[in-house]
């Protein structure tokens, strides 16, 4: 499978501020990755696709405005949460298919505290 | 924090038991299917696999079971150790590869 890893992997930030979060791919190029927000006792919610060299593809209801995505390169994608508030406090996972292209591989996680 | 009455179904079984993890899918049209692992803290790890032309597949100590009629999924853990205990989600895989994934069960492994 693929190997994927994210940086930071949690990170508290005062209200208002932004975080940007790192996801990327460490053995081999991923023209796809996949940002996930996970809320305590609950599943994953898709927020975005994150397309390499293009715009991402954000989910109903997920502003992207706040939510900024950049996938600059096939080996990195990133999520920036813009002026944040504690209720996006959260867990966030971004995933990326493998080279099958179906089956998604995820990273551990980033898990945000917005005081 | 928590939405009142939102909560992970549990399953608590004894280590060495056979442990049986269910799901229930919503799209009849789906033809690929994925189990997840997830413990604490960590992102899901990928457990096994199962498109629609099956009704079994079988893993290391892991077996996966279709049943399309009734749109339901299930993973069988043989022997089940601590090491187990995790945050279960079975996902289905839809056009342009997305997932969907389940509720999720969580299961607890007694020594």
């Amino acid at each position: 499978g693929a190997v994927v890893s994210q940086h930071p992997s949690w990170v508290i930030c005062k209200s208002g501020t932004s975080v940007k979060i790192e996801c990327r791919s460490l053995d081999f190029q991923a023209t796809t990755m996949f940002w996930y927000r996970q809320f305590p006792k609950q599943s994953l919610m898709l927020m975005a696709t994150s397309n390499e060299g293009s715009k991402a593809t954000y989910e109903q209801g997920v502003e992207k405005d706040k939510f900024l995505i950049n996938h600059a390169s096939l080996t990195l994608s990133t999520l920036t949460v813009t002026s944040a508030h504690p209720e996006d406090s959260s867990f966030y996972i971004c995933s990326q298919a493998g080279q099958g292209g179906e089956t998604q591989y995820f990273g551990p996680g980033t898990r945000l505290l917005v005081l | 924090g928590e939405s009142v009455g939102l909560h992970l179904p549990t399953l608590s079984v004894q280590e060495g038991d056979n442990s049986i993890i269910n799901c229930a899918y919503s799209n009849s049209a789906s033809d690929y299917f994925i189990w997840y692992k997830q413990e604490s803290g960590k992102g899901p790890q990928f457990i096994i696999d199962i498109r629609s032309n099956m009704d079994k597949r079988q893993g290391q100590r892991v077996t996966v079971l279709l049943n399309k009629t009734v749109k339901h999924l299930s993973l069988q853990i043989a022997a089940t150790q601590p090491g187990d205990s995790a945050v279960y989600f079975c996902a289905e895989v839809n056009a342009g590869n997305m997932l969907t994934f389940g509720g999720g069960t969580r299961l607890m492994v007694k020594p």
